[in-house]
C-alpha cells in the first residue's frame, strides 16, 4: 500500500495563478482531510471530508475550495493564488471520525507563491 | 479554537524527562498527540478518549484530564531520536472528526 500520496511535491505560482492540489488515499478511508503549515503556527484545517461526495469548512477555508468526487481522492483548489497562501501543504486520511482512529498524514506539498 | 501548548519549545540533555501540555477552552471528546520531524510529515503516537486515560507508547505517556480540559505529553529518559516538534490536537464533543491541531512544541535533545 502506498499510503497517503500528495501530488505535485513542490510548486511555484504567480499572483494570480491557479493550481489543483491531489492527496490519493488507498485505505478506503472514509475521511480526508486538507492542513496548511506556517511557521510557528502548527497545522491549521482547511478543509475536510466525511465521505465521498461531501465537504465542509476547516479553521481557515478562506481562498480555497476543494472536492471529493470519489472516495479516494481530496483535491485542493486555489483560484487565484495569493502570496499569502505560500506554505506547505499537507493531506491526512482516518478510517473513521473520533474514537481510536489516527490520522495518516501524505509527504506534503511546498508551495511558494510569488 | 486552537488548543494551547505549552512550553513552545523545550531543549533537554540525553535522559532528562519533559512534559507537555496541552489545554483547551471547550470540553473535549479525544485528544490526539503527533510527532513531526523537520521537514517530515506528523507521524501519529496516541490517541486519548476517555476522561483520566493514560497511554503509553515506548517511553513516550500521555494522560487526559476531561474535566479540566487539558492532556499532558510525558516524555522519559529522554533520546536523541524524540527530537521533534510534537503536536496535540482536539476532538470537541460538537464537532467529532474535526480535529484542531495546537502550534506545538519543539523538542531538542542533546547529547
Amino acid at each position: 500500500n502506498a499510503g497517503v500520496t500528495q501530488t505535485p511535491k513542490f510548486r511555484v505560482l504567480k499572483t494570480g495563478q491557479s493550481m489543483t492540489l491531489l492527496c490519493a488515499q488507498d485505505m478506503n478511508h472514509e475521511y480526508m482531510y486538507w492542513y496548511r503549515q506556517d511557521p510557528g503556527m502548527g497545522l491549521r484545517l482547511i478543509h475536510y471530508s466525511v465521505g465521498e461526495g461531501t465537504t465542509a469548512k476547516g479553521e481557515v477555508p478562506d481562498g480555497y475550495n476543494v472536492s471529493r468526487l470519489k472516495k479516494q481522492n481530496f483535491l485542493l483548489g486555489l483560484e487565484s493564488a495569493a502570496p499569502s497562501q505560500t506554505s506547505v501543504y499537507f493531506c491526512a486520511s482516518s478510517p473513521l471520525a473520533g474514537g481510536y482512529n489516527e490520522q495518516f498524514f501524505g509527504p506534503g506539498t511546498r508551495l511558494t507563491v510569488l | 479554537q486552537q488548543p494551547v501548548q505549552s512550553p513552545q519549545a523545550v531543549i533537554l540533555r540525553e535522559g532528562e524527562d519533559a512534559v507537555i501540555n496541552c489545554s483547551s477552552s471547550k470540553a473535549l471528546y479525544s485528544v490526539h498527540w503527533y510527532r513531526q520531524k523537520h521537514g517530515e510529515a506528523p507521524v501519529f503516537l496516541m490517541i486519548l478518549l476517555k476522561g483520566g486515560e493514560q497511554k503509553g507508547h515506548e517511553k513516550i505517556s500521555a494522560s487526559f484530564n476531561e474535566k479540566k480540559q487539558q492532556s499532558s505529553l510525558y516524555l522519559t529518559a529522554s533520546q536523541l531520536s524524540y527530537s521533534g516538534t510534537y503536536f496535540c490536537g482536539t476532538e470537541t464533543h460538537s464537532s467529532a472528526s474535526k480535529i484542531i491541531f495546537g502550534s506545538g512544541t519543539r523538542l531538542s535533545i542533546r547529547p
